[in-house]
């Protein structure tokens, strides 16, 4: 019964390929995240879906694209990855958007992806 | 953007002792959060505040919502081996969370 699930969790693969992460949660949360963690450990916000719409689209190259198909999955595709795209990549989600306690965000396990 | 300034951006402590941490803004919040992250795993939520002034403990962790609104600090009393890794900061207004840039914290044995 794990809250906020990614898969994989490990992705190495080869500059130029394409590849998806998946993410799934329980929670019956309105609002889903992706985050970006590098090396330093920052965590950096790079999208935000509130009921399946785009909200939050932070400097992100357009090579990477978030699709909602539902409220309770928020999928991650990157095309033709680049060496700098190597971090570990978290999922996350919450009540709400701002303020309170509807904006507790709780995180899946992460996936760390190697581009090579 | 909004930055939140959080120190000490890393701490060696001896097992036993007390540790406090700390988050900083420019500018006022209505939420607080501290995250812990163990290495290899996905940030977890430890203590929620929100209201100025509040102070919410969690075992040996205690944190507070600065009246001012604009900081918070965390302590974690009699530190374990297990107290290991990164632990965030968090603060919204009106916008999704912002994250300080993490407190990684080393306890010797």
């Amino acid at each position: 019964d794990t809250a906020v699930s990614q898969t994989p969790k490990y992705l190495v693969t080869q500059m130029g390929n394409d590849k998806s992460i998946k993410c799934e949660q329980n929670l019956g949360h309105d609002t889903m995240y992706w985050y970006k963690q590098d090396s330093k450990k920052f965590l950096k916000i790079m999208f935000s879906y509130n009921n399946k719409e785009l909200i939050i689209n932070e400097t992100v190259p357009n090579r990477f694209s978030p699709k909602s198909p539902d409220k309770a999955h928020l999928n991650l595709h990157i095309n033709s990855l680049e060496l700098g795209d190597s971090a570990v990549y978290f999922c996350a989600s919450s009540l709400g958007l701002a303020g309170g306690p509807q904006s507790r965000q709780f995180f899946g396990p992460g996936t760390r992806l190697t581009v090579l | 953007g909004q930055q939140l300034n959080q120190s000490p951006q890393s701490m060696f402590i001896q097992e036993g002792e007390d540790v406090s941490m700390n988050c900083t803004s420019s500018s006022i919040f209505n939420t607080w959060l501290w995250y812990k992250q163990d290495p290899g795993e996905g940030p977890v939520l430890l203590i929620a505040l929100y209201k100025a002034g509040e102070l919410t403990s969690n075992g040996r962790l205690t944190a507070q919502f600065g009246i001012t609104r604009k900081d918070s600090f965390l302590n974690i009393s009699a530190s374990i081996p297990s107290d290991v890794g990164i632990y965030f900061c968090a603060t919204t207004g009106n916008t999704p969370l912002v994250f300080g840039k993490g407190t990684r914290l080393s306890v010797i044995a």
